[in-house]
């Protein structure tokens, strides 16, 4: 069973902010919650992680909730260059867990 | 700075022959790993690396071998390619235990 659960896609206007959505009911006390999004054709690319706390970069933020089974990921703006799939992975030990993804569309 | 280079690029091979998947990183990076993408899935990981000499397998090793002579580099040896293993393959490494992985361009493989 996967360890993440995402919606499959979703859309959102230019410039608008986005809240993307991932569930991790079985998540342990030590296990990091990563993001990651990928371009067609490309590796996928670090967006932000966190343990308990919600996290800010320069890229989004990363809402953790208090019971830490569910998290957001916030882009504040959205622009078209933000299209791409959005993994939500759960990281145990050595090993990362990637779910399916949230296939972005963003709409100018 | 090159980051984590895989190659090849593609490759087609028939079922049963073997070959390996280059990757390496000039980062100095002490943990490597290798994941497979199949269409509609997300990546799962393959085997993994925390330093020269240390592997470690992961959620889908079975037909994959790995070895980790030195820090730069991460082979990838599939011995008797199956159908199966029809995948785009991409490589990964991180400096410490949390930090972020940089990833490879992939390397798209086709068994026929």
């Amino acid at each position: 069973d996967a360890k993440t659960t995402q919606p499959n896609s979703m859309e959102s206007n230019e410039e608008e902010p986005v809240h993307l959505p991932c569930n991790h009911s079985t998540i342990s006390g030590t296990d990091y919650i990563h993001w990651y999004r990928q371009l067609p054709s490309q590796g996928p690319e670090y967006v932000i992680h966190g343990l308990t706390s919600n996290v800010n970069n320069r890229m989004a933020s990363l809402a953790i909730a208090e019971d830490r089974k569910s998290s957001t990921l916030i882009l504040h703006r959205a622009t078209l260059r933000d299209a791409a799939v959005y993994y939500c992975i759960l990281r145990t030990g050595n090993q990362f867990y990637f779910g399916t993804g949230t296939s972005l569309t963003v709409i100018p | 700075n090159a980051g984590v280079t895989q190659t090849p690029k593609f490759q087609v091979l028939k079922t049963g022959q073997s070959m390996t998947l280059q990757c390496a990183q000039d980062m100095n990076h002490e943990y490597m790993s290798w994941y497979r993408q199949d269409p509609g899935m997300g990546l799962r990981l393959i085997h993994y690396s925390v330093g020269a000499g240390i592997t470690d397998q992961g959620e889908v090793p079975n037909g994959y071998n790995v070895s980790r002579s030195t820090t730069e580099d991460f082979p990838l040896r599939l011995l008797s390619a199956a159908p199966s293993q029809t995948s785009v393959y991409f490589c990964a490494s991180s400096a410490q235990r949390n930090s972020p992985l940089h990833f490879g361009n992939g390397t798209r493989l086709t068994v026929t």
